[in-house]
């Protein structure tokens, strides 16, 4: 157990619509990732917070937003969704986002747009 | 641009013998190195990096790695391999403000 939770584990949905994923860090992180896992682009990184701050950016569709709140819970919005977002969605923190420090990852939300 | 390969998509490996994943990356500086695994219906977690000095990395559940500049790789080794090591194997670079980039991933499949 990485101490990153991530809810809901399994989202359905249809095309079109809206869904939020959440993230909790492990205790003492200041720093949460999100990354998108499919089998065609491999694991990509969205998106990175570093203490309720945007950090840095990857390959992140403008139809997906994210935000770290004050408790430094995380939540990814993804809107009018599209087949192809179907794909295991990864949270993972780290104590303060330096490239060098260990990320600890969540179990994933796997998410199938039909 | 920053890439990472990993030539092998699926080894399958007998329980007891000796393992090496191989992991060759393109970068502008020596980046930062890690290796993660993925267990069936998991997250990843680190194995191991390396920054700088001894190119002979030592991490968790009996794995190595090693540097060399040379040759651009980091390839993750295993003397001895047990059921449990099935799972997926990402190499990863990354440097400064950069964002981590991961390879496509080696599956291993332990034969009994």
């Amino acid at each position: 157990d990485s101490g990153v939770t991530q809810t809901p584990k399994h989202l359905i949905t249809a095309t079109g619509q809206r869904v939020t994923l959440r993230c909790s860090p492990r205790s003492g992180d200041l720093s949460v990732y999100w990354y998108q896992q499919s089998l065609d682009q491999g694991l990509q990184f969205l998106i990175q917070y570093y203490n309720g701050e945007e950090r840095a950016k990857g390959n992140i569709l403008e139809r997906f937003s994210a935000q770290q709140f004050p408790d430094l819970h995380s939540e990814l919005n993804l809107s009018s969704l599209e087949l192809g977002d179907s794909a295991l969605y990864f949270c993972a923190s780290s104590v303060a986002g330096y490239i060098g420090e260990t990320q600890y990852f969540g179990p994933g939300t796997r998410l199938l747009v039909l | 641009a920053q890439s990472v390969t990993q030539p092998d998509i699926h080894i399958t490996v007998s329980e007891g013998a000796s393992l090496e994943l191989r992991c060759n990356y393109s970068y502008g500086a020596t980046p930062y190195l890690f290796w993660y695994v993925q267990s069936p219906g998991q997250g990843l977690q680190l194995l191991l990096k390396y920054f700088s000095g001894d190119t002979l990395v030592q991490g968790i559940k009996g794995f190595e790695a090693e540097f060399k500049r040379s040759q651009s790789s980091f390839n993750l080794r295993k003397p001895s391999v047990h059921w449990s090591d099935a799972a997926e194997y990402f190499c990863a670079v990354g440097r400064g403000a950069q964002k981590l980039v991961f390879g496509q991933g080696t599956r291993l499949t332990i034969n009994p």
